[in-house]
């Protein structure tokens, strides 16, 4: 089976513009999660889906949104970006709802505001 | 609100020690708490996974507590390698939450 892909890699913007960051889960997987870490600092959360719908959100602005789709694939976009959205950006998927299961997460994309 | 602490900070160790990492947790009402590890730069890698029914864990080298009514947990390394270096994070998983994470223990075992 298939881990948690994320895409792309490394990504360098400029700040004032959008970012899209993608996210495949795991197999069998429908919630996904999305996380930002900044340099030194344990993961935040941002947001998860489930069945396509958002249903928690951690503090972060409304400039940060989500969409998961039909094959349960996920985007993050951050509009208006800024110096310190900088951070590395993981995605983390978990079976039905509960992540009674435990996470999986991939391997993240870094994301650089200049 | 649930708060994650983690000590050490970092920790730098000899090849072959044994040695011990904990973690904390404010609210023990949690599903479980699971441990990972996170190379420079790089995603998080699933280590152990513990139920709140459950006491410990163990894979290989890897032993890891749960004391819920303490908020505690401890995760062991028997004989400590290079290849061990690296930074583990603990996290709690509560109903109708997501993740909550510390900042992470960075261990450094030297050759």
């Amino acid at each position: 089976e298939t881990g948690v892909t994320q895409s792309p890699t490394h990504l360098i913007k400029t700040r004032g513009q959008q970012v899209t960051l993608r996210c495949s889960s795991q197999s069998g997987h429908n919630t996904v999660s999305w996380y930002q870490q900044a340099l030194g600092q344990g993961p935040q959360f941002i947001f998860q889906y489930y069945r396509e719908e958002e249903n928690g959100r951690g503090n972060f602005p409304p400039r940060f949104s989500g969409l998961q789709f039909p094959n349960y694939s996920s985007e993050l976009n951050v509009n208006a970006l800024e110096l310190d959205d900088s951070a590395l950006y993981l995605c983390a998927s978990s079976f039905p709802g509960q992540g009674n299961y435990g996470y999986t997460f991939g391997s993240g994309t870094r994301l650089t505001v200049v | 609100k649930q708060e994650v602490t983690q000590i050490p900070a970092a920790l730098s160790v000899p090849e072959g020690e044994n040695l011990v990492l904990n973690c904390s947790f404010t609210d023990s009402a949690i599903y479980n708490l699971q441990w990972f590890r996170q190379d420079p730069g790089k995603g998080l890698t699933s280590l152990l996974l513990i139920q709140s029914s459950q006491r410990e864990q163990t894979s290989g080298r890897l032993n890891a507590s749960l004391d819920k009514s303490s908020g505690r947990s401890t995760l062991y390394i028997a004989a400590s390698q290079p290849g061990d270096s690296a930074t583990y994070l603990c996290a709690v998983y509560q109903a109708g939450t997501a993740l909550i994470f510390g900042k992470g223990t960075t261990l450094s075992v030297s050759s």
